[in-house]
């Protein structure tokens, strides 16, 4: 079966602070994984995607198929990056995502 | 380009009645898929369409039934409306079928279900 899981519905973290978003995948097949961010009041947008092997606002996120898992981690936590983050993965060869549950990021100054 | 536009921002029906959600996609974009968002809950797959077919299909009961236009906009109908279908409804677009691409979401449909 085709899913994902993100165990932290809420992480709490102060300004400077490390963060990593935790997300475990379940797929027979080659996955594409992908991070979706939705600030407040906004819709919902990519945020980055594995194949691309870039960071994007200081986020990274390796894919580890080994354990199945494509975390998204930041070495300092800013206020701005407080938000609900989402890990997708893409069906093959369709651009339909299977979504977590996706967790809410709160960054304290 | 104002992007993916939605219509309407909110509905309210009661049970057994029948929607019809709207979608405009962004500019250049010939793929639209809709997701069903429910409160607290990720976005779960409805269905795709690419020149004016469903091509993918999530787990959504018949109720749920869809169209594109020629111009790539899309309509999300629902009928015999249930209480659990209260939910955000999000459309993304994104273009051709390749697999992988970004899909751009608008901002949701909230559908309220009395």
């Amino acid at each position: 079966a085709q899913r994902v899981t993100q165990p932290e519905k809420l992480l709490s973290v102060f300004k400077g602070a490390p963060v990593e978003l935790k997300c475990n995948y379940s797929y027979s097949g080659s996955p594409e994984l992908f991070w979706y961010v939705q600030y407040s009041r906004q819709r919902l947008q990519l945020l980055l995607r594995h194949i691309s092997r870039e960071s994007i606002k200081g986020f990274t996120a390796d894919l580890n198929k080994g354990e199945t898992s494509f975390h998204l981690k930041k070495p300092f936590a800013q206020e701005e990056d407080s938000a609900m983050y989402y890990c997708a993965l893409s069906v093959y060869n369709t651009d339909k995502l299977i979504f977590g549950t996706g967790t809410r990021l709160q960054v304290f100054p | 380009d104002a992007g993916v536009t939605q219509s309407p921002t909110h509905l309210i029906k009661t049970r057994g009645q029948q929607v019809t959600l709207r979608c405009s996609p962004k500019s250049g974009h010939d793929t639209v898929s809709w997701y069903q968002q429910a409160l607290g809950q990720g976005p779960q797959f409805i269905f795709q369409y690419y020149e004016e077919e469903e091509r993918q299909r999530g787990n959504f009961p018949d109720r749920f039934s869809g169209h594109q236009f020629p111009n790539y906009s899309s309509e999300l109908n629902v009928n015999a409306l249930l209480l659990g279908d209260s939910a955000l409804y999000l459309c993304a677009s994104s273009s051709g079928l390749a697999g992988g691409n970004e899909q751009f979401f608008g901002p949701g449909t909230r559908l309220t279900v009395l």
